[in-house]
């Protein structure tokens, strides 16, 4: 089955020091979405970036991310990391088939502390 | 505007006992609904899915069951809990063939 490997566990940063939280994954599937939430205490997962496209960089609040197939890779990236972005994050797939059931597929999530 | 409900909050249980979590979605006809779980350390599962009122699929088999009994309203439910069903429920939706999930605030179960 489809399977999402993150950066595990907690990764502690510096405010003002660059974010990178790997994501691969492994899948049958030829077309599949990756997505990346955002888990923020006390609030719902929410959609953070999404892509479908190979090697077209994707952004949203600041953060940004790449689907390379060739890879099997959709590391989530930010130039400089903020105190509010302390958080949850996970890294979800996709099959992409547009099927009823839109499966995800999640990591196992990596918590960010950022601290200044 | 799509608004989600979970109820409870959260809930403590005594192993053997029956269950019932509920999910709300308001502002949306027809939506795709989901149940995930997560273990204390673990990932995001999904348990089941429906497309419509009257039909749930299972995903994983955790000795839970779901109904979808109206189209805006999805139920988790157990005659026996097992003190490995704890851990955090989250209800989502999506457009019916959208990638897109938007997850409720979701519960919190201890079973002791």
């Amino acid at each position: 089955g489809d399977s999402v490997t993150q950066t595990e566990g907690l990764v502690t940063l510096t405010e003002g020091l660059p974010v990178m939280l790997n994501c691969t994954y492994q899948t049958i599937y030829s077309n599949p979405f990756l997505f990346w939430y955002v888990h923020y205490l006390n609030e719902s997962p929410r959609l953070l970036l999404k892509s479908s496209t190979d090697n077209k960089r994707t952004e949203h609040q600041g953060f940004h991310a790449t689907l390379h197939k060739s890879s099997s890779s959709f590391h989530l990236q930010k130039s400089s990391a903020q105190l509010s972005d302390s958080a949850l994050y996970y890294c979800a797939l996709s099959e992409g088939s547009g099927g009823s059931n839109a499966k995800l597929t999640f990591g196992k999530g990596t918590k960010l502390s950022v601290k200044s | 505007a799509q608004t989600i409900h979970q109820w409870p909050v959260a809930e403590i249980k005594a192993v053997g006992s029956p269950l019932s979590l509920g999910c709300t979605i308001k502002g949306k006809s027809s939506p795709n609904l989901y149940w995930y779980w997560q273990a204390t350390g673990g990932t995001l599962q999904q348990l089941f899915y429906s497309i419509t009122v009257g039909q749930v699929e299972s995903v994983v088999q955790l000795n839970l069951s779901a109904s979808r009994p109206k189209d805006d309203q999805f139920i988790l439910s157990t005659e026996k809990l097992l003190l490995s069903h704890s851990g955090f429920y989250l209800c989502a939706w999506s457009r019916p063939g959208g990638y897109e999930q938007y997850f409720g605030p979701g519960t919190r179960l201890t079973v002791l």
